[in-house]
């Protein structure tokens, strides 16, 4: 149980254009999904928290009109990362918890590899 | 964000030796999380300890944490190759986690 995808599992695109990238949590119903960037052999930065029907709160420094996250429904959030640039390029990591109030346990999707080109 | 730094960040050890991570945290939490992550993948979430908790278990892992150290230790014992992989801790504070560096352990079969 538990389980989170990500779709695409990677995606390489041209400078300028966007890119979905979804979230689902596939046996469980997320009050909260969490979107993180990781660079190589860096640590994971989270990026926004989103809960099911709200707009997302973004960590200070993440460009809201740049990264757009919907949380459309308690199983599925997408983010688009408008007018890609090389510099965008990253793995995207999204994670789902259960939790209300304080986070004892987040599940992770395998994460989406951006390439910018 | 204020995160939990990891020491050391890279550990070699050959199958069967005990590896130990070490975490440092800044703030009150309300628990500290260890995950693993294999290359190119997500995390796994492999053990969880409060605040009020000083050591726990896990099959081969044991977690320590000190509150007045503001530390925490992760401790894999009889390595196998498969462990090899990332060891993240994160601070689990205001319904958010936050990410150390990380280590990275390489185990020799």
């Amino acid at each position: 149980g538990a389980v989170v995808s990500q779709h695409p599992s990677w995606v390489i695109c041209k400078s300028g254009t966007s890119v979905k990238i979804e979230c689902r949590s596939l046996d469980f119903q997320a009050t909260t999904m969490f979107w993180y960037r990781q660079f190589p052999k860096q640590s994971l930065m989270l990026m926004a928290t989103s809960n099911e029907g709200s707009k997302a709160t973004y960590e200070q420094g993440v460009e809201k009109d740049k990264f757009l996250i919907n949380h459309a429904s308690l199983t599925l959030s997408t983010l688009t990362v408008t007018s890609a640039h090389p510099e965008d390029s990253s793995f995207y990591i999204c994670s789902a918890s259960m939790d209300r109030g304080v986070l004892y346990e987040q599940y992770f999707g395998p994460g989406t590899r951006l390439t910018v080109t | 964000s204020q995160q939990g730094e990891e020491d050391p960040q890279a550990l070699s050890i050959q199958e069967g030796e005990n590896a130990t991570m070490n975490c440092s945290y800044k703030t009150s939490i309300n628990n500290l999380q260890w995950y693993r992550q294999n290359s190119g993948r997500g995390l796994v979430h492999l053990i969880l300890i409060r605040s009020n908790e000083r050591e726990k278990h896990s099959g081969r892992l044991r977690v320590t944490l000190d509150t007045s150290k503001k530390s925490s230790s992760l401790l894999i014992t009889a390595s196998r190759a498969a462990d090899t992989a990332s060891y993240f801790c994160a601070e689990a504070r205001n319904n958010r986690l936050a990410f150390g560096k990380g280590n990275q352990v390489v185990v020799i079969p």
